[in-house]
């Protein structure tokens, strides 16, 4: 069975770092095409996409957050972070992990095709900013 | 960036009526659209990829169409349990990856 926890602190202040934690397990970081991403949600909001770290480690960020945004793991504990810096009341949200593995399938012409999609997700975890 | 722009924001749907979401991208993503229902304080749970594939285990009153820009998912028979927001995904240049801004569904 594949699982994710997300796991960090409930309450940062404004300029403070965050970090959060993503203890999966279940499936292996390193096999071929598998990824782990980290999703956000403000209240009452849309889903935002942040960062990606694939199985042959390599990252990729969004772009209006790039800057503010590590990601990395732990092999050993089966564990991706995510820090941002400087947070602001406007980052506010439920951050959740997810994973990714290449869904093949055929098309109706009968062509293989490769769906990348956010197949199981965390829990989520809510994160507050505020003085 | 791709842009994708769901529609309505709110549908009200009597019980056993069919329900029509719309999401439209700002470029071709061929067939790269996946659709997540999110029930209150819960995830997001994958639905359908490949605009149109249904996951194992989801009922088969769910069901995508679309192609290129334009695409639907549709309950063809609404239930009770059905009552969430959906959300579309675009995974044409992956990643990044974006999501519509979701379209709630209620029961009239």
């Amino acid at each position: 069975q594949v699982t994710l926890r997300e796991s960090g602190p409930a309450l940062v202040k404004p300029t403070q770092t965050l970090t959060l934690t993503c203890t999966f397990s279940g499936f292996s970081l390193s096999a071929n095409g598998m990824s782990v991403s980290w999703i956000r949600q403000p209240p009452g909001k849309a889903l935002e996409w942040l960062a990606l770290l694939d199985w042959d480690d390599a990252k990729y960020y969004s772009t209006s957050l790039k800057t503010r945004l590590t990601i990395s793991k732990d092999t050993s504990k089966n564990q991706v972070v995510l820090t941002m810096t400087n947070m602001d009341p406007v980052d506010t949200a439920t951050y959740f992990c997810a994973r990714s593995r290449p869904l093949n399938y055929y098309d109706d012409s009968g062509d293989e095709q490769t769906a990348n999609t956010f197949d199981v997700w965390g829990q989520g975890t809510m994160v507050t900013v505020s003085s | 960036e791709i842009l994708l722009t769901q529609s309505p924001a709110t549908l009200s749907v009597s019980p056993g009526e069919r329900a029509t979401l719309s999401c439209r991208a700002s470029q071709s993503l061929n067939r790269n659209l996946a659709w997540y229902q999110q029930k209150p304080g819960q995830a997001p749970r994958l639905l359908i990829y490949g605009a149109t594939m249904r996951v194992t285990g989801v009922p088969a009153r769910f069901s995508g169409s679309g192609f290129t820009t334009e695409f639907t998912l549709t309950i063809s028979s609404l239930q009770s349990e059905d009552c969430a927001i959906y959300y579309c995904q675009q995974y044409l240049y992956w990643p990044p990856s974006t999501f519509g801004q979701g379209t709630k569904v209620e029961i009239k």
